[in-house]
């Protein structure tokens, strides 16, 4: 069965620090992958995704993810972060017709 | 363009009584997906809907049930409550022009069971 693990459950940091959250996914078949932001009292939304080509996908809000094949990761980056940033980060692989989500990993940006 | 809706925003129940959970997709989406969001246990995949019919469900009890219209819009039963039926349901769409491989969520039904 197809699992998504993040590495960590919650990380703080100060404004204009950088971010990395750490993805690592179980399936070896052909595989869409996504980043998904919860914000304080908002619903779901979409980050980015990849789906093939340029392993390093930019998404909205300054946020990038680069797709490692030989290490099943899927890695999300911010070079650096803002107090509006503090959210919770969702990554999900989906192969066929459902979505497979990580843990989550609640991110505060300290100002 | 308007999002995936959803309502109630919260609901409370008791526990045996039933509930019923209402989704409606994107303009254009003819897929609809179910998530419980438990605490402690994340996002779990419930249920799947295409063009009218269930396609798929997830590791739940049949008492865990829905069905999609002919707008596409969705109903997610829930029967005989039990306390740990308490979550966030969150529902998303695809389909469309935004192609069915990217799913995009509603702000999902609060359910309380008592």
């Amino acid at each position: 069965a197809q699992s998504v693990s993040q590495h960590n459950h919650h990380v703080i940091l100060s404004e204009a620090a950088s971010l990395e959250l750490g993805c690592n996914y179980s399936y070896g078949g052909t595989v869409n992958l996504f980043w998904y932001v919860q914000y304080p009292g908002q619903h779901l939304q979409l980050l980015l995704k990849y789906f093939s080509g340029d392993p390093l996908v930019k998404g909205i809000k300054g946020f990038e993810a680069e797709f490692i094949k030989s290490k099943f990761s899927f890695n999300l980056r911010k070079p650096s972060v803002q107090w509006s940033d503090t959210a919770e980060y969702f990554c999900a692989a989906r192969n066929d017709y459902k979505l497979s989500f990580g843990a989550g990993t609640t991110v505060t940006v300290r100002a | 363009e308007a999002g995936v809706t959803q309502s109630p925003t919260h609901l409370i129940k008791t526990r045996g009584q039933q509930a019923t959970l209402r989704c409606s997709p994107i303009s254009g989406h003819t897929s609809v997906y179910w998530y419980q969001q438990a605490l402690g246990l994340g996002l779990q995949f419930l249920l799947w809907y295409d063009e009218g019919e269930e396609r798929n469900r997830g590791n739940f009890p049949p008492r865990f049930s829905g069905r999609q219209f002919p707008n596409y819009s969705s109903e997610l039963n829930v029967n005989a409550l039990e306390l740990e039926d308490s979550a966030l349901y969150l529902c998303a769409s695809s389909g469309g022009t935004s192609g069915r491989d990217t799913q995009y969520f509603g702000p999902g039904t609060r359910l309380t069971v008592l």
